[in-house]
């Protein structure tokens, strides 16, 4: 069984300043993806960023960037320049790429509200 | 391009009445998912397909069925709807299940008075 464990329920950083959104996991499987999600609070999901099992550098994606540790089994997001905007709930998440019966099928952790002061 | 489409946006229900969640995708993909999120909660898998006439139950199926009789379309159809299934539904749909992200559409909130 996949887990995903988002610890900080809520978080707080200042406009133009970084921020880091811890995502732990646990998985039995060797091969696996882990994606991060944004849901502003008008309810839509939007896709982040991707980090594979086996990929050699950390993904980046504009400002957003994955401190991937696999020895920890942690995907922390790190949002540089923070936005007004970026406000929003962000949700880790994991998938099996091991084939048999996954299909596919996402893992979410609990979620971390985002505020950016001004 | 409309991505993923479900309607309605807003349903009230009464316990007891049955309804189907529509959701349809413009991306020609194969794989599609239901999921239901609490509030204040990650989101919870209810069915997925893999294609025209395959699905398979997700975490949370119970009072749930689906079909999928075409690669566009996934109802989601509630009977017997009960307080316990007041949620936000989200359809989604990927092009396959490595590292291809799931496209959401925006969600239905429906809420079982």
């Amino acid at each position: 069984a996949q887990k995903i464990t988002q610890t900080q329920p809520g978080m707080f950083v200042q406009e133009k300043e970084a921020v880091t959104l811890d995502c732990t996991y646990d998985t039995s499987d060797q091969s696996y993806g882990l994606f991060w999600y944004k849901q502003p609070s008008s309810g839509e999901m939007i896709f982040l960023i991707y980090q594979g099992s086996y990929d050699e550098q950390n993904a980046t994606e504009g400002r957003y960037s994955l401190n991937f540790q696999k020895a920890r089994k942690s995907a922390n997001l790190v949002i540089s320049a923070s936005q007004l905007g970026d406000s929003a709930m962000y949700f880790c998440a994991m998938r099996s790429l091991a084939g048999g019966t996954s299909y596919g099928k996402l893992t979410f952790g609990q979620g971390t509200i985002l505020t950016v002061h001004p | 391009n409309a991505g993923v489409t479900q309607t309605p946006k807003f349903r009230i229900l009464k316990i007891g009445q049955s309804m189907t969640l529509q959701c349809t995708q413009d991306m020609n993909h194969n794989y599609m998912y239901w999921y239901r999120q609490d509030p204040g909660m990650g989101l919870k898998l209810i069915y997925y397909s893999v294609g025209a006439g395959i699905t398979d139950k997700g975490e949370v199926p119970n009072g749930y069925n689906v079909s999928r009789s075409t690669t566009e379309d996934f109802p989601l159809r509630l009977e017997l709807a009960a307080p316990s299934q007041t949620s936000v539904y989200f359809c989604a749909s990927s092009a396959g299940d490595g590292n291809q992200p799931q496209h959401f559409g925006d969600g239905t909130r429906l809420s079982i008075l």
